[in-house]
């Protein structure tokens, strides 16, 4: 069974708008960290935003946010006010504890295009 | 800080050849790892280090070897190239569980 599930192989967004991109997680592991990063065109991967299976409030990080469902297993990033630089593909990635040591479990990726 | 190098950028071998790809960080980080992305695809763990001396496997381990002698420096060793390796490699390091840096990638053709 896939342990990340990111269901929106694509999307296209007008700028300015808000997105929401979707991911859905699989663990038996009361403890985990949730990761969300950004691959732009040029390849590099950059981190965007961390959530802890025990923090209690959501995460930001700018115009990101994480929008953490314990219960339904979800961790949907939201992005405010898009802008064209964000057109990319977006990965989400989960940490097991204590399994994994500091191992990441990657989702396929969204591939966000955001219109003029 | 340069962060997380890797070295080369761009590689072509044939089948058969051997080759080691370089990454090196001065973040004075103790885990380092190996990731490979295929098309399509998120990336997948190939080996990883807690430590120097310390080494494991990932998810997709064979036809890659590593070592870890220094804090600094992860090598991956590519015994025996073949096609199935065509894909980009993503050294990545932590110091803690909350976020990994990663090196911008390297792009390997096996024809």
């Amino acid at each position: 069974a896939q342990k990340i599930t990111q269901t929106q192989p694509g999307m296209f967004v007008q700028e300015k708008e808000a997105v929401t991109l979707d991911c859905t997680y699989d663990t038996s592991d009361q403890s985990y960290g949730l990761f969300w990063y950004k691959q732009p065109s040029s390849g590099e991967m950059i981190f965007l935003i961390y959530q802890g299976s025990y923090d209690e409030q959501n995460a930001t990080e700018g115009r990101y946010s994480l929008n953490f469902q314990k219960a339904r297993k979800s961790a949907n990033l939201v992005i405010s006010a898009s802008q064209l630089g964000d057109s990319a593909m977006y990965f989400c990635a989960m940490r097991e504890d204590p399994h994994s040591n500091y191992q990441l479990i990657w989702g396929a990726g969204t591939k966000l295009i955001i219109k003029p | 800080n340069a962060g997380v190098t890797q070295t080369p950028k761009f590689q072509v071998l044939k089948t058969g050849q051997s080759m080691t790809l370089q990454c090196a960080q001065d973040m004075n980080h103790e885990y380092m790892s190996w990731y490979r992305q295929d098309p399509g695809m998120g990336l997948r763990l190939i080996h990883y280090s807690v430590g120097a001396g310390i080494t494991d496997q990932g998810e997709v381990p064979n036809g890659y070897n590593v070592s870890r002698s220094t804090t600094e420096d992860f090598p991956l060793r590519l015994l025996s190239a073949a096609p199935s390796q065509t894909s980009v490699y993503f050294c990545a390091s932590s110091l803690d569980r909350r976020r990994q840096y990663f090196g911008p990638g390297t792009r390997l053709t096996v024809t």
